[in-house]
């Protein structure tokens, strides 16, 4: 099991360009979060999917980010345009099935938007 | 809003037990304390979670109140490698939504 898989692992940009990040989730979980950390704000949940529909988007900070999951394999969150702000790790992150069970997150995307 | 209390921050000595505490005064019925760590630029990890009873797996133990209002934590022979930023949380439905931590020290 390959664990969740996030790319790029690292992504500098320059202000005002379309970043993209992409996540694939484990096989089988029908679950997929999105979530941001920076030092000011912690970890925050943008937004997630429930068998490939997103449930609930009201973490998205703005109309500049949007997220998408068109199988069950695969999610990417867009940033157009970024802003020096938007710099942060972005986690994503899966699970078999809501309720109870717990998350496996991925090892993030570091972005720097200069 | 955060539904849950937690120190900012613990030191432990290494090879003794870390026991991470955490309110949750306004818990309901329904909703589950769930653990995570997260090691220094990693993605959070999964410990463990329960309702009511307490929990033990190969990484940690859980010991939930009788009242549910607070719970521990506890790593029972804590390593160097147990430093993290550990969190509690409460939930029931699907989004799983973290506060600061308690940041764990484990000294040498």
């Amino acid at each position: 099991d390959a664990g969740v898989i996030q790319s790029p692992r690292h992504e500098v940009t320059e202000m005002g360009q379309e970043v993209t990040l992409r996540c694939k989730p484990i096989s089988g979980h029908n679950s997929l979060f999105w979530y941001r950390q920076t030092m000011m704000r912690g970890l925050e949940l943008l937004i997630y999917f429930n068998n490939n529909v997103p449930i609930d988007d009201s973490g998205m900070p703005e109309d500049r980010f949007s997220a998408k999951m068109p199988n069950a394999s695969f999610s990417t969150l867009k940033i157009q345009p970024s802003e020096p702000r938007d710099s942060a790790v972005y986690f994503c992150a899966s699970s078999l099935v809501t309720g109870t069970y717990g998350y496996t997150f991925g090892s993030g995307t570091r972005l720097t938007v200069v | 809003d955060a539904k849950t209390t937690q120190p900012p921050s613990m030191d432990c000595a290494e090879g003794r037990a870390a026991n991470l505490p955490c309110n949750h005064s306004t818990i309901s019925g329904n909703e589950y304390v769930y653990w995570y760590r997260q090691i220094h630029s990693q993605g959070p990890q999964y410990i463990i979670h329960g309702l009511k009873n307490n929990e033990t797996n190969e990484m940690a133990s859980l010991i939930i109140t009788e009242d549910r209002k607070s719970s521990t934590l506890i790593l029972p022979h804590a390593t160097l490698r147990d430093t993290a930023v550990y969190y509690c949380i409460v939930r029931v439905a699907d989004d799983m939504r973290f506060g600061a931590g308690t940041r764990l020290t484990v000294k040498p």
